[in-house]
Formats: structure tokens, sequence, C-alpha cells
């Protein structure tokens, strides 16, 4: 089946730096990734939408200078959060969709990022 | 909001009880997909129901939707400890290629 392997599963920065997290598709082609932030004991909240070779699609609220998502191809999408602030510390979850279909949502295991 | 609503928000059962979760959504709608996490993990599909379907079983699953009213519900039958996580319903937004979550029911399945 399809999986999506997302890096790293933890991370602890400090505030002002920036920090990276990965999201491979392993064995099929993401025509489109979406990275979601979830707070403790809430749901799933969109940030992003990227299509690979086109700039991200941002949902209202989310500061696209903040986080930068870059698909640059079918197989990797990547998310930056830049100057990290105690405040961006969450659990951040990418989902990749390959071609045709209208489910197939494939998951990553997410990355619990934690702002010092 | 188009995010769908789940109750209950929490639900604690012993094991091989059932466990019954409901979710209300706003829009029209395709079809309907029910996720679980385990805690700090990614999400798991488990079922997806169509907007013409009424029912639909996968083993120990069985989801129910009533496009009338706008809900669907999951039953998880003879429930066991392993059982234990958030499940989420989801629906299509954005032309159909968004997949927004509804608020989640918390699910403990104890000894």
């Amino acid at each position: 089946g399809a999986v999506v392997s997302q890096h790293p599963s933890r991370v602890i920065c400090k505030s002002g730096t920036s920090v990276k997290i990965e999201c491979r598709s392993l064995d099929f082609q993401a025509t489109t990734m979406f990275w979601y932030r979830q707070f403790p004991k809430q749901s799933l909240m969109l940030m992003a939408t990227s299509n690979e070779g086109s700039k991200a699609t941002y949902e209202q609220g989310v500061e696209k200078d903040k986080f930068l998502i870059n698909h640059a191809s079918l197989t990797l999408s990547t998310l930056t959060v830049t100057s990290a602030h105690p405040e961006d510390s969450s659990f951040y979850i990418c989902s990749a969709r390959g071609r045709g279909g209208n489910y197939g949502y494939t998951f990553g295991s997410g990355t619990r990022l934690t702002v010092v | 909001s188009q995010q769908g609503e789940e109750d209950p928000q929490a639900l604690s059962i012993q094991e091989g009880e059932n466990a019954t979760m409901n979710c209300s959504y706003k829009t029209s709608i395709n079809n309907l997909q029910w996720y679980r996490q385990n805690s700090g993990r990614g999400l798991v599909h488990l079922i997806l129901i169509r907007s013409n379907e009424r029912e639909k079983h996968s083993g120990r699953l069985r989801v129910t939707l009533d496009t009338s009213k706008k809900s669907s519900s999951l039953l998880i039958t003879a429930s066991r400890a392993a059982d234990t996580a958030s499940y989420f319903c989801a629906i299509l937004t954005g032309g159909g290629n968004k997949l927004t979550f509804g608020t989640g029911t918390q699910l403990k399945v104890e000894l």
C-alpha cells in the first residue's frame, strides 16, 4: 500500500531558529501534499496544500512567510518553520495524494515540534 | 465552518462493549471517511462511505450515513483495548481536494 514517510518524528529547537520537516511518498507519486497542524486533544487543521512544481496554497490565517512549503518533486514536500517561537510548538502531519480517485490520502506519522 | 462536529468528545468503555461515535457536517458531500489516530501518531484510513450508500461494514466496523440529516456514525463492535485511539470523520471540501476533519472522539477501551 501507499506509504508516506515523515521526518523527523520529534524535534526540539530554540526560539528564533528554523526547523525543516520532510514528507516523502515512498511508493507513489504524490501530485498533491497537505500539511496539517494539530494541538493536543484537538482536530487536524489544514495549513496549506502544495502541488508539485507550484506555489503552495495557504489556508486563511496561516502565515506563508513563517511556514515555508516546498514541493519540488513528486515524492518530496518540505515544511520549514522559520524563526520558531514557543507558540509554534505543535504536532505537524503531512498527507499525500496520488493521481486520480476521490480518496486515497496517506498520512505521515507526524512530527512533534517543541520550541524552547 | 465546514468542519464536522463529533460526539461524544470522549468515550470510555469496557472491553467487549460496543462504541458508537457520531459525526455531523454542513455541506453536501460525495463521500465521508473515517480515520483513526493513535496518540502522537499519524492517521490511518478506516473506511469510506459514498453519498449514495446508507451503511457499510468492514470487520468490526459499521458506518452509517444519513445525507438528509448530514450525519454519520461509526460503530465498533466487541471493542478491544487496542481500539483505544482518537477517531475522526472527514469530508472533502474546497472543490473536492481538501480533506477537512471533524473534532474527533477520544475512545478509551479498558480491560
